[in-house]
C-alpha cells in the first residue's frame, strides 16, 4: 500500500538555525500539506501546495516558513530561523484532489512525522 | 467559540461495548468532514470520510447533521485495538479556499 514517508524522524536543532524537513508524498497524489502538532495539543494546518504553488496557508505559516517541491518526488518544509516554540511534531500529508473535487479525492494520508526539538 | 469541539474524554469502555462520539463545528460553510484516529505519538490515520447520507464501514458508522452542525462516530463491538484518540476534521470553504480544522480529539480506552 503506498504511503507518505518523512525524514528525518527526529531533528534536534539550536534556536536560530535553519531546518529542512522532507517528505515524499504518495506518487499519484497532487495535493500536499504540512501540519504541526505541539505535544499535547491538536493538529494544526500550516500550508497546502498544488502545482508548485501554495494553495492555502494558515496564520501560523509566516515568513520564517517556506515550502518547495525541488524535484518530482520530494516536498520540503523549511524553517528559516527556528524558535523554541517551533518544537513540535511536523506531519506531511497528501491527497489526490482538493476539497472542491469531492470528499473522497480530498482524503488526506499522513506521513509518520518528524519530531523537531529546538534547544 | 471553538471552530471544532470534541469531548476530550477519556471514554473508558469494556470490550464489546458500543460507544459514540460527537463533534460540533461552528462554521456553517464547512464542506467536508472526516474521522481520523491517532495513536500516541503517531500520525493521524484516516478512519472514514463522513457523507451527508451517513456511511458505515464494518463496526464504524459516521453521521452528519448539518442542521445542528455536528458529526458523530459510532463504534460497535469495541476491540482493545480501538483504544486511541479519535480526531474530527472539518474542512471550511472560504472564498474558494479550503482550510482543514482538527478537533482536539476524543480519547477512547477499551479494557478487557
Amino acid at each position: 500500500e503506498p504511503e507518505v514517508t518523512q525524514t528525518p524522524s527526529h531533528q534536534v536543532t539550536q534556536m536560530g538555525q535553519e531546518v529542512i524537513l522532507r517528505c515524499v508524498p504518495i506518487s499519484n497524489h497532487l495535493y500536499f500539506y504540512w501540519y504541526r502538532q505541539i505535544l499535547g495539543q491538536k493538529v494544526e494546518f500550516l500550508v497546502s501546495f498544488y502545482n508548485n504553488e501554495i494553495s492555502e496557508k494558515s496564520e501560523i505559516f509566516d515568513d520564517q516558513f517556506s515550502v518547495e517541491r525541488p524535484d518530482g518526488s520530494n516536498f520540503t518544509l523549511k524553517i528559516r530561523s527556528t524558535k523554541l516554540e517551533d518544537s513540535a511534531m511536523y506531519f506531511c500529508a497528501s491527497s489526490r484532489g482538493s476539497a472542491g473535487a469531492g470528499t473522497t479525492d480530498y482524503e488526506q494520508y499522513f506521513g509518520p512525522g518528524t519530531r523537531l526539538t529546538v534547544t | 467559540r471553538k471552530e471544532v469541539e470534541q469531548d476530550p474524554g477519556p471514554f473508558n469502555v469494556p470490550e464489546g461495548a458500543t460507544v459514540a462520539f460527537n463533534c460540533t463545528y461552528s462554521n456553517s460553510a464547512s464542506q467536508s468532514f472526516f474521522w481520523y484516529r491517532q495513536d500516541c505519538r503517531k500520525e493521524p490515520k484516516l478512519l472514514m470520510s463522513v457523507y451527508s447520507s451517513g456511511n458505515e464501514d464494518g463496526r464504524f458508522t459516521a453521521q452528519l447533521n448539518r442542521a445542528s452542525q455536528y458529526i458523530s462516530l459510532l463504534i460497535r463491538d469495541s476491540k482493545l485495538s480501538d483504544s486511541a484518540t479519535y480526531l474530527c476534521v472539518v474542512i471550511v470553504s472560504s472564498g474558494g479556499s479550503y482550510i482543514p480544522t482538527f478537533g482536539r480529539g476524543t480519547s477512547l480506552i477499551v479494557h478487557p
